[in-house]
């Protein structure tokens, strides 16, 4: 089956415990890329990756890296995990990078509580 | 900062009513998409447009583009309970022309009611 994974899909963790959130896709995309959800601000970018090795900062990039090491793996590492980090946090993958109709998996989300 | 509007934000209607959400922005984004996202699960594409004043139908939901690629509408005719759900809409930027950077709306959380 065609999909995105994310692992864990619940974390509790302390403030400056370093974490790293899984993101997996099975469909040979090309572009992955990370995003937080939060009540009253939806969804914003955090990075992506247009290709293996290429990645590029989103919207609030600030206290998350990633790596793009091989196609079908993105994960998300937070070195110093902070309270105002707590939030829904979901993977993507398209195809391409760009173009009309391009549709974008999103992954189950993975839920973190910072404390 | 590019930004899109979507409005309303909340939005209860009864079942059989026709209802219709606005993604706007002052900025030109050269496709725009809409999702769906339900309790617990990630967003999934209702669909995307690409023309300016392009109109797509699916089912009892029609999405149109502005003409000036600044704005988008989806209407839905008829609403049903299985239409609950958070509906977003994503804009890619113009500059890029790609998914590079997308850029969401807060959404729109509709409940229909039987």
């Amino acid at each position: 089956e065609a999909q995105v994974t994310q692992n864990p899909r619940y974390l509790i963790t302390v403030t400056g415990k370093k974490l790293t959130v899984t993101c997996s896709q099975n469909m040979n995309h090309e572009y992955m890329s990370w995003y937080r959800q939060d009540p009253g601000l939806g969804l914003r970018q955090i990075y992506y990756s247009m290709n293996v090795e290429v990645t590029d900062k989103g919207d609030v990039p600030e206290g998350y890296k990633v790596s793009r090491k091989e196609k079908r793996n993105f994960p998300l590492i937070l070195e110093s995990p902070s309270p105002n980090q707590t939030s829904l946090y979901f993977c993507a993958s398209s195809l391409l990078a760009g173009g009309p109709g391009d549709t974008q998996y999103f992954g189950p989300g993975t839920r973190l509580t910072v404390l | 900062t590019q930004l899109l509007e979507q409005s309303p934000q909340f939005l209860s209607i009864q079942e059989g009513e026709n209802l219709t959400v606005y993604c706007n922005s002052s900025s030109v984004f050269s496709s725009l998409q809409w999702y769906r996202q339900e309790p617990g699960e990630g967003p999934v594409l209702l669909v995307t447009v690409v023309t300016g004043g392009e109109v797509k139908k699916l089912k009892r939901l029609t999405f149109q583009f502005g003409d000036a690629r600044k704005d988008s509408s989806l209407h839905i005719t008829a609403a049903q309970p299985g239409d609950t759900g958070l509906y977003l809409c994503a804009g890619a930027p113009w500059y890029g022309g790609s998914q590079g950077n997308l850029i969401f709306g807060k959404g729109t959380k509709l409940s229909v009611k039987p």
